[in-house]
């Protein structure tokens, strides 16, 4: 089946701007995970949701960040006001962990590679 | 402060030689390990994994060794080939958590033919 895809692959911005970017899970997983990756440094987690629970927050780097998820399906992550520290990749992972478990893979996209100048 | 560390930015490999990639970690709450492989422009891909009960997980070419007291874990990849190639991350989750990863900076293999 589909793995896990993101859009866009690539956005370049001004700074100021706001920009959007969509992840769609594998179907049927219902845990879903942003991560990014800056310029030389390993994944560093952003949010988390599972089911209808309220997501997890607490990767977020500043309230210009947020994101939504309808469902068990299509997330989006939110930048308003972007600024040049931004610049990084962005990756989505979505695993069938339910809860209660940390052991269940996390399936990644091939990431929205975000540039602010 | 990095809880999961991978001291080598860079590792090259003859084929046919064992790779060795390792990792050190501080949390003594991560409870689960992974190790996923990632070429450029794709995301990354899962590769074994390894619960903290176990000290050997063995799949085909890659096993992954867990040693607790020492807060460390290493995969090896025998033999390597160049499609091994890429860059590994090492991965892990602590107990009780969402099960959000968290990260090494990665290794970069070159597994010259």
């Amino acid at each position: 089946g589909a793995g896990v895809s993101q859009s866009p692959s690539n956005k370049v911005t001004e700074k100021g701007k706001d920009v959007e970017l969509r992840c769609d899970p594998i179907s049927g997983h219902t845990a879903l995970y942003w991560y990014r990756q800056r310029l030389g440094q390993g994944l560093e987690f952003l949010i988390y949701f599972q089911g209808n629970s309220a997501p997890d927050k607490s990767g977020l780097p500043s309230d210009r960040f947020s994101a939504e998820r309808t469902g068990e399906s299509v997330s989006t992550l939110t930048i308003q006001r972007t600024q040049q520290e931004d610049s990084a990749v962005y990756l989505c992972a979505s695993s069938s962990h339910r809860g209660g478990s940390s052991t269940d893979t996390q399936y990644f996209g091939p990431g929205t590679r975000l540039t602010v100048l | 402060d990095q809880q999961v560390k991978q001291n080598s930015p860079s590792l090259s490999v003859q084929e046919g030689r064992i790779s060795i990639l390792n990792c050190d970690y501080t949390n003594s709450m991560f409870d689960y390990f992974l190790w996923y492989k990632k070429y450029p422009a794709e995301g990354p891909t899962f590769l074994i994994s390894i619960s903290s009960i176990k000290d050997k997980n063995e799949d085909g070419r890659f096993t992954v060794f867990l040693n607790k007291s020492a807060k460390h874990l290493s995969l090896h990849i025998v033999p390597s080939q160049p499609g091994d190639s890429a860059v590994y991350f090492c991965a892990a989750s602590a107990r009780g958590s969402q099960g959000n990863l968290i990260f090494g900076k990665g290794t970069k293999l070159s597994v010259k033919p």
